[in-house]
C-alpha cells in the first residue's frame, strides 16, 4: 500500500531532551516536507526537500533540523525541544516539486514538550 | 507571495442540504489550487485540485469545487451533505508567478459540522 509513515505517533518529552521523528514514504517520491499544525494557525511548513541531499527552510524552521540521505526517509530532529514546539506534526511527500503535484500526508505525530 | 484565505472558521449544515466551504486566494501568476480534508486523529487526505481547464473540478466523496478567476475563489461544494462529511477542510495554493514563494500555502482550515 502506498503510504507515508511517521513514528512515533505520540510523544511526551521534557525540555532539552533531543528527539527524532521519523518519516518514510514508499512511493519513490522526490519531494518531502514537514509541517506543524497549531489551532488557529493551520499548517505551517518547517522544512522541505526536493531530492536526496537537498533541503531548504520553510516558514518556521527555528529549532528544527532535517536530513535527506535516502530518497524514502526524511527525519525531523529537535536538538533541544522547548514547550513552544508542542504541536501536531505532519510529514508529506509528492512525486515532484511541480506546481500541480499532490501531496500525500502521514498520520501525524502529536508532540508534547513539558 | 501567494496567500489563501478561508473566511469561515466553522460551517454548520443540516444533513441532506447542500454545503459550501469558501476559499479565496491571491497569486502573482497562475494558481494551482487544492482541497484537503482532515478527519479526527488522521492526516490530511487529498480531495481535488485545479490546475487548468474546466472550472468545475470533481473529486473524492462527491465533492466538487468551482474555480472562479474573476473572484479569485475556489469554493468547495457538495449537493447533499452527510454526517460523515464532518471534518476539518483545508484549501491550499501554489503560484507559478515571478513573485511566488516556491511552496504550497495552506489556509487556516474550516471545520464543517453536519447536523443529523
Amino acid at each position: 500500500e502506498a503510504q507515508v509513515t511517521q513514528n512515533p505517533r505520540y510523544l511526551i518529552t521534557v525540555t532539552g531532551k533531543k528527539l527524532t521523528v521519523t518519516c518514510s514514504q514508499n512511493m519513490n517520491h522526490e519531494y518531502m516536507s514537514w509541517y506543524r499544525q497549531d489551532p488557529g494557525l493551520g499548517l505551517r511548513q518547517i522544512y522541505y526537500s526536493m531530492n536526496v541531499e537537498v533541503t531548504d527552510k520553510g516558514d518556521v524552521p527555528e529549532g528544527y533540523k532535517v536530513s535527506r540521505k535516502e530518497k524514502r526517509n526524511f527525519p525531523l530532529i529537535l536538538e533541544s525541544p522547548s514547550p513552544n514546539q508542542t504541536s501536531l506534526y505532519f510529514c508529506a511527500s509528492s512525486q515532484d516539486s511541480l506546481f500541480g503535484s499532490t501531496q500525500y500526508f502521514g498520520p501525524g505525530t502529536r508532540l508534547t514538550v513539558l | 507571495a501567494q496567500s489563501v484565505a478561508q473566511p469561515e472558521d466553522q460551517v454548520n449544515v443540516a444533513e441532506g442540504n447542500p454545503l459550501t466551504v469558501k476559499c479565496t486566494y491571491s497569486v502573482s501568476g497562475n494558481p494551482y489550487l487544492f482541497w484537503y480534508v482532515q478527519y479526527p486523529n488522521r492526516g490530511l487526505q487529498f480531495l481535488l485540485k485545479y490546475i487548468t481547464g474546466d472550472n468545475l473540478v470533481k473529486g473524492s466523496y462527491g465533492f466538487e469545487a468551482e474555480f472562479n478567476k474573476s473572484q479569485t475563489s475556489f469554493h468547495l461544494k457538495k449537493p447533499s451533505a452527510l454526517v460523515s462529511d464532518s471534518a476539518l477542510y483545508f484549501c491550499a495554493v501554489r503560484d507559478d508567478g515571478m513573485n511566488r514563494d516556491d511552496k504550497i500555502i495552506f489556509g487556516k482550515g474550516t471545520r464543517l459540522h453536519i447536523l443529523p
